[in-house]
């Protein structure tokens, strides 16, 4: 069965501090990839995406995230937090054989100043 | 460029009611999905659409419908409303098959009581 695993229900960090959510997928075929953000009360929006090509992507914002088939992941990262880094984060997958998606549980972001 | 448009954004309704939420996507998207979301099960997948023809299902019982016009709005019913409907409702639309990107309208907020 396909599935999404996003370690971290709840990331602190402190303003100007690293950022780091993890998301691992299971799945023998690899599949597109996708980091979403949601503010309270909103719908998501797209952060970045992996499909094909670079493994590492860029997105909005500062955030970044690479592909790393062998270890199945697909981290997001932002090197310096700031106070309006703080949402709800959540990785999802898709597949070329259909246009589902599959989220992980979603990982709260919180930024300390 | 107009965004996803979900209406209404709010709505009471009481048990055993139905309801019917409506989803305009981005012009020339003609995929639309919707999906779930509460806090026990995250981001679940109800259904999506293609050219008014419903391609895939997700696991929710038969009082969930769906259905697609030909100018690819979309609207999502619920019959006999339970209280564990009470959710996040969001609506995603894409350009293209398989789904390279998706786009997340603001979400309808229904609550049952």
């Amino acid at each position: 069965a396909q599935s999404v695993t996003q370690l971290g229900s709840h990331v602190s960090v402190s303003e100007g501090a690293l950022v780091l959510l993890r998301c691992n997928y299971s799945s023998s075929v690899p599949p597109y990839l996708f980091w979403y953000v949601q503010y309270p009360n909103q719908g998501l929006q797209l952060l970045l995406k992996y499909t094909t090509g670079a493994t590492l992507v860029k997105g909005i914002n500062g955030f970044e995230a690479e592909f790393k088939k062998s270890e199945t992941s697909f981290h997001l990262t932002k090197p310096s937090a700031h106070m309006s880094d703080a949402a709800e984060y959540f990785c999802a997958v898709s597949w070329a054989t259909g246009n589902q998606f599959y989220f992980g549980t979603g990982t709260s972001l919180t930024v300390i100043p | 460029k107009a965004g996803v448009t979900q209406t209404p954004r709010y709505l009471i309704k009481t048990r055993g009611q139905q309801v019917t939420l409506s989803c305009s996507p981005i012009s020339g998207h003609r995929s639309v999905s919707w999906y779930q979301q509460t806090p026990g099960q995250g981001l679940q997948f109800l259904f999506e659409y293609f050219s008014e023809t419903q391609r895939n299902k997700g696991n929710f019982p038969g009082r969930f419908s769906g259905r697609q016009f030909s100018n690819s709005r979309s609207e999502m019913n619920v019959s006999t409303l339970e209280l564990g409907d009470s959710a996040l409702y969001l609506c995603a639309s894409s350009l293209s098959w398989p789904n390279t990107e998706a786009f997340f309208g603001q979400g309808t907020r229904l609550t049952v009581v």
